[in-house]
């Protein structure tokens, strides 16, 4: 297997506008977290999904954020209207079984948003 | 919900000797402790974990410690080397997620 893969790996937006960000979990794992890292906040839990369902959404900062998993091999992480403090980078995991395992992270999408 | 706390932030440490992370959470119920490695530019990596039945797990030169009734956890690596030089994030589990500390800053001196 591949890993978890994110697309795109980076990215530079006006502020704005429309961003979507991909992850492709591993096949087979049943849980699929969505995180935010920044310097000021360190590495933040914005969603997670079990079974391809949105179990924890607390972490997500405000509306404009949104996320959704249509199967269970793809996962998409929305930002309309992005701004400026958005940048960040976005990491996916998943993970099997409980959730109290071993996640594994994809690459991360570098956001930029000017 | 749950916090971790993280100390120090950075560790500047001569290679060969050892280097102490240390965690601190604040939820009772949470029962799993994994520690990730983050490299520059880089996804964070699972190094080593332990779950609350265990009170230290050792692997090679790092070694995890956890102190339930004090709640707190903690991170050894002996016998450094420049390749330890990376950014050390604790995380505490409960039933419900995965909450990281700040991160630790390492660097190996040669």
């Amino acid at each position: 297997d591949a890993g978890v893969i994110q697309s795109p790996r980076h990215e530079v937006t006006e502020m704005g506008q429309e961003v979507t960000l991909r992850c492709k979990p591993i096949s087979g794992h049943d849980y699929l977290f969505w995180y935010r890292q920044t310097m000021m906040r360190g590495l933040e839990l914005l969603i997670y999904f079990n079974n391809n369902v949105p179990i924890d959404d607390s972490g997500m900062p405000e509306d404009r954020f949104s996320a959704k998993m249509p199967n269970a091999s793809f996962s998409t992480l929305k930002i309309q209207p992005s701004e400026p403090r958005d940048s960040a980078v976005y990491f996916c995991a998943s993970s099997f079984g409980h959730p109290n395992t071993e996640a594994f992270f994809g690459q991360g999408t570098r956001l930029t948003v000017v | 919900g749950e916090n971790v706390e993280q100390h120090p932030s950075t560790l500047s440490v001569q290679e060969g000797d050892s280097a102490v992370i240390k965690c601190t959470y604040s939820d009772s119920a949470s029962n799993y402790f994994p520690w990730y490695k983050q490299e520059l530019g880089k996804r964070p990596q699972l190094i080593i974990d332990i779950r609350s039945n265990v009170g230290e797990k050792k692997d090679q030169r790092i070694a995890v410690t956890l102190n339930k009734t004090a709640k707190h956890f903690s991170l050894h690596i002996t016998e450094t080397q420049p390749e330890d030089s990376a950014v050390y994030f604790c995380a505490a589990h409960n039933d419900y997620k995965l909450s990281f500390g700040a991160g630790t800053t390492v660097t190996v001196r040669a």
